[in-house]
């Protein structure tokens, strides 16, 4: 059972342009979203998050935003850089506090290519 | 600080060998995080630990499968007669309690089972 899923495998972008990628969730529990980078012979590198008190968070060129009832979150990324090139992944966790504390259930990633 | 490491980065063994992996987390995070990835999928949560005590572990660590984090500092996993399906990338992530959902990864272990 998918919990989280990212259903394009791979996107292609000019650089300068934006890069949307986009990841669906079905556990209504989860109320922590975040986005994470990897590049290859490297672990995933934490990018950005947000709560689902809010629908949007913004840190530079990267903005992810949630709607809590379409179960969808995505990531915006202007402009895209070359290096902006790897493969990204959505995360979610479910209940602050308890044993599931922390704990990252992933989708299955998206190949950003920018193209210079 | 140095980030999370993880030895060794690759391994290959034989159907029905023991292997074991180590992670060194973040000096100063006290909670450790192993996951498992496949090709073409994102990790998969294994265990983790808060401190030295093991808190939660997926269905996907069956009996062969052993974490510890003695003193609650560097982790190991060991799988007991390995199988082919158990090839994949071992992640290993630490946080700390207040942020403990950004976690930081090391740069896994590729296990070969042939």
């Amino acid at each position: 059972d998918q919990q989280v899923k990212q259903n394009s495998p791979s996107l292609s972008v000019q650089e300068g342009r934006i890069s949307i990628l986009n990841c669906d969730y079905t556990n209504s529990m989860f109320d922590y979203f975040l986005w994470y980078k990897k590049y290859p012979a490297e672990g995933p590198t934490f990018l950005i998050s947000i709560s689902s008190i809010k629908d949007k968070n913004e840190d530079g060129r990267f903005t992810v935003f949630l709607n809590k009832s379409a179960k969808h979150l995505s990531l915006h990324i202007v402009p895209s850089q070359p290096g902006d090139s790897a493969v990204y992944f959505c995360a979610a966790s479910a209940g602050a506090g308890g044993t599931s504390y922390g704990k990252l259930t992933f989708g299955q990633g998206t190949i950003l290519t920018v193209h210079p | 600080d140095t980030g999370v490491s993880q030895n060794p980065r690759h391994k290959i063994t034989k159907r029905g060998q023991n292997v074991t992996f180590r992670c060194d987390p973040i000096s100063e995070h006290n909670r450790l995080y192993w996951y498992r990835q496949t090709l073409g999928q994102g990790p998969e949560f294994l265990t983790y630990f808060q401190n030295e005590a093991q808190l939660e572990k997926s269905r996907l660590l069956s009996d062969r499968f052993s974490a510890e984090r003695p003193k609650g500092s560097f982790s190991t996993l060991e799988i007991q007669r390995t199988e082919q399906g158990d090839s994949a990338m071992y992640l290993c992530a630490s946080s700390s309690i207040g942020t403990s959902y950004e976690q930081y990864f090391g740069p896994g272990t590729r296990l070969t089972v042939t």
